[in-house]
């Protein structure tokens, strides 16, 4: 069972960039990398998933190495609405494997004026 | 269209009592998913279907806690002789199948047993 560990939070201030990473050393190969984020009292959304190298969307960027062993959330020039908490979840790209279904306790970001 | 919908938005309920909590998933996903987050932590797995196959139950906490889907469509959690430490939001989620598909979330239901 691949497990995740993550920074319990972290404070940036408007306008950097800010990068949480995620430990899953147990990754296995069929795994896909997957980032929710969750504003208070709404369920989380997700962000951007990737396998390898770097995925980039409208909203973050994802860079995986190429042991797979851990993976990094970029936000670029974050703002007051980025504060949140950020899961990473490890998941079975089959749909056969259960690692998908644990968010874990995730990073709070916070962003400060 | 519309999303995942959840109902209620809230529910109180005396300790002792059964409840129900309602999800509609998003027409067409097949994979359904519950999860409870209590106050200030991360989401907890619960129950998970996919299409007609057996649902995999292996995160119930106990007996107490039982969930119904009919088809692909709406689903049920029930929890019976409810205790306080059942006090959380109880989310749903659907997605189009299990595995990488994104899931999305609904508003969840935000149980208080007194």
């Amino acid at each position: 069972l691949a497990k995740t560990t993550q920074p319990i939070s972290m404070d940036s201030y408007e306008g950097q960039e800010v990068n949480i990473t995620c430990s899953h050393n147990n990754i296995a190969t069929n795994d896909y990398i997957t980032w929710y984020q969750q504003f208070p009292s709404q369920g989380p959304r997700f962000i951007i998933q990737g396998y390898k190298t770097k995925v980039t969307n409208e909203v973050a960027s994802l860079f995986i190495p190429a042991d797979r062993k851990s993976s990094t959330l970029s936000l670029p020039r974050v703002s007051l609405s980025d504060t949140a908490v950020y899961y990473c979840l490890v998941g079975d790209m089959s749909g056969t494997g259960a690692n998908n279904l644990f968010f874990g306790t995730g990073t709070r970001l916070t962003v400060i004026p | 269209g519309a999303g995942v919908s959840q109902s209620p938005s809230n529910k109180v309920t005396e300790k002792g009592k059964d409840v129900e909590l309602r999800c509609d998933p998003i027409s067409g996903h097949t994979a359904l998913y519950w999860y409870r987050q209590r106050l200030g932590q991360g989401l907890e797995f619960l129950i998970y279907f996919q299409g007609n196959s057996a649902p995999d139950k292996s995160g119930l906490p106990s007996d107490r806690f039982s969930a119904e889907r009919t088809g692909e469509s709406v689903s049920t959690l029930t929890i019976q002789r409810t205790q306080q430490e059942d006090s959380a939001v109880y989310l749903c989620a659907s997605s189009l199948r299990r595995g990488r598909n994104e899931q999305f979330f609904g508003p969840g239901t935000r149980l208080t047993v007194l």
